[in-house]
């Protein structure tokens, strides 16, 4: 697609329910990323996928986080047994082969998930 | 290891010049300058590597001191469009492949 596109653009869920958060990357893309980004803060990195392997899954919070990529494509980030502190928008980000070569990322509008 | 960005918010009239800075207490291979609207994802800005490459916004400059570890963004005759929260993402080494972003600057431009 032309861009990052992410699904749903909006969750609202009870705690203690699972959630599933999908992201579907720019054509072409190895790389792909998700971030965390609470109200008023930063981006929080959680994961990266390189293909579908993820060198780097240093930022998940808790193991009630995961994430997993297939196909080299789409990525779906799960978290389990929510928590009021999981509310957040949850952006994906791709970018072509990774920023180490001085390639942008490139996010999508984000995952809104509130937890009640 | 999170960068620091300074200020954290700033309010400008339309035509005035701004500085960002962004700073790290660790070597840095490059800086990724993002600007983020209310509600919308973050924008790619501009890259500068280590080296002196940059690669970017044609209205937007930046600078990055590989010494001194801190990178600044120059908005110069700002524009009400350029309203947003400034984020900075830092690379430690190539092929740490992920970016870490600083704490944000909001700048407010009014009329």
């Amino acid at each position: 697609g032309a861009g990052v596109s992410q699904s749903p653009s909006n969750k609202v869920t009870e705690k203690g329910k699972d959630v599933e958060l999908r992201c579907d990357p720019i054509s072409g893309h190895t790389a792909l990323y998700w971030y965390r980004q609470s109200l008023g803060q930063g981006l929080e990195f959680l994961i990266y996928f390189q293909g579908n392997s993820a060198p780097d899954k240093s930022g998940l919070p808790s193991d009630r986080f995961s994430a997993e990529r297939t196909g080299g494509s789409v990525s779906t980030l799960t978290i389990q047994r929510t928590q009021q502190e999981d509310s957040a928008v949850y952006l994906c980000a791709s970018s072509l082969r990774g920023t180490g070569l001085g390639n942008t990322i490139y996010f999508g509008e984000g995952s809104w998930l509130t937890v009640v | 290891q999170q960068p620091v960005q300074s200020p954290q918010a700033v309010i400008l009239r339309e035509g005035e010049d701004a500085v960002i800075n962004c700073s790290s207490s660790k070597a840095l291979y490059s800086v990724h300058w993002y600007r983020q609207k209310h509600g919308e994802a973050p924008v790619f800005l501009m890259i500068l590597l280590k080296g002196g490459e940059q690669k970017g916004h044609e209205k937007i400059s930046a600078s990055f001191n590989e010494k001194k570890q801190q990178s600044s963004l120059y908005l110069t005759a700002s524009q009400l469009s350029y309203s947003g929260t400034y984020f900075c993402g830092t690379e430690r080494n190539f092929g740490n492949e992920k970016l870490t972003f600083g704490t944000g600057t909001r700048l407010t431009i009014i009329p």
